[in-house]
């Protein structure tokens, strides 16, 4: 039972420089969503998607971008890093709504920007 | 708009000893409320969740919580707790038909023999 899979899980970047961070479900799930968690902060919702080929912003959308190409797959890109990027992230899915539905998470993805 | 508001950042109780994790929410409409917990290096887990149907939710690992309308909490708690529950607890609200949850800021647990 893969259930929500995240690559890379660390990373170190530089100022500037762009990465993809890929999300991947096996669980059929229609709802997809990225967030960052920072100390104190608990976790704040970058972007989601309700469904293949849909993508939405979320509280903290600026800086990012996102693709659902494809159903079992969310990509999380930067193009230009900033330091202020730096934090664990997290994606989830869920079957349902998230207000009335469980979300699955991955184990996050621990990002550096230097 | 809905906020989460987590009292205390870090709680230390001792093995055995009842665990008592507060939560009040803001919301404009009756809300969804969650707790997840978050072991070390992994992603978060659903413990329960209060849909409008019972006000006393059971969940996990032996947890429950209690929803108070008149308080606007949803305290969780355990009576005995177990070295296996360190980690970090979040309260979690969903309004109506959003596709959004918006997260407190987390209370980590630490269990002491």
């Amino acid at each position: 039972n893969a259930g929500v899979t995240q690559t890379p899980k660390f990373r170190v970047l530089k100022t500037g420089q762009s990465m993809t961070l890929l999300c991947a479900q096996d669980m059929n799930h229609e709802y997809m969503y990225w967030y960052r968690q920072d100390p104190g902060m608990g976790l704040r919702l970058i972007h989601y998607s309700v469904g293949e080929g849909t993508t939405a912003k979320g509280e903290v959308p600026d800086g990012y971008n996102v693709s659902r190409l494809k159903k079992q797959n969310f990509l999380l890109g930067l193009e230009s890093a900033a330091p202020s990027q730096t934090s664990v992230y997290f994606c989830a899915s869920s079957l349902l709504a998230a207000v009335t539905g469980e979300l699955f998470f991955g184990e996050g993805s621990r990002l550096t920007v230097l | 708009a809905q906020s989460v508001t987590q009292l205390g950042s870090h709680v230390s109780v001792s093995e055995g000893a009842l665990v008592l994790l507060r939560c009040n929410y803001s919301s404009s409409v009756p809300p969804y409320l969650f707790w997840y917990v978050q072991y070390p290096n992994q992603g978060l887990q659903l413990l329960l969740k209060y849909t409008s149907a019972a006000t006393l939710v059971k969940g996990i690992n032996g947890f429950e919580a209690e929803f108070k309308k008149s308080e606007t909490s949803f305290h969780l708690t355990k009576p005995s707790a177990h070295m296996s529950d360190a980690a970090e607890y979040f309260c979690a609200v969903s309004e109506g038909a959003g596709n959004k949850l918006t997260f407190g800021g987390g209370t980590r647990v630490l269990v002491k023999p």
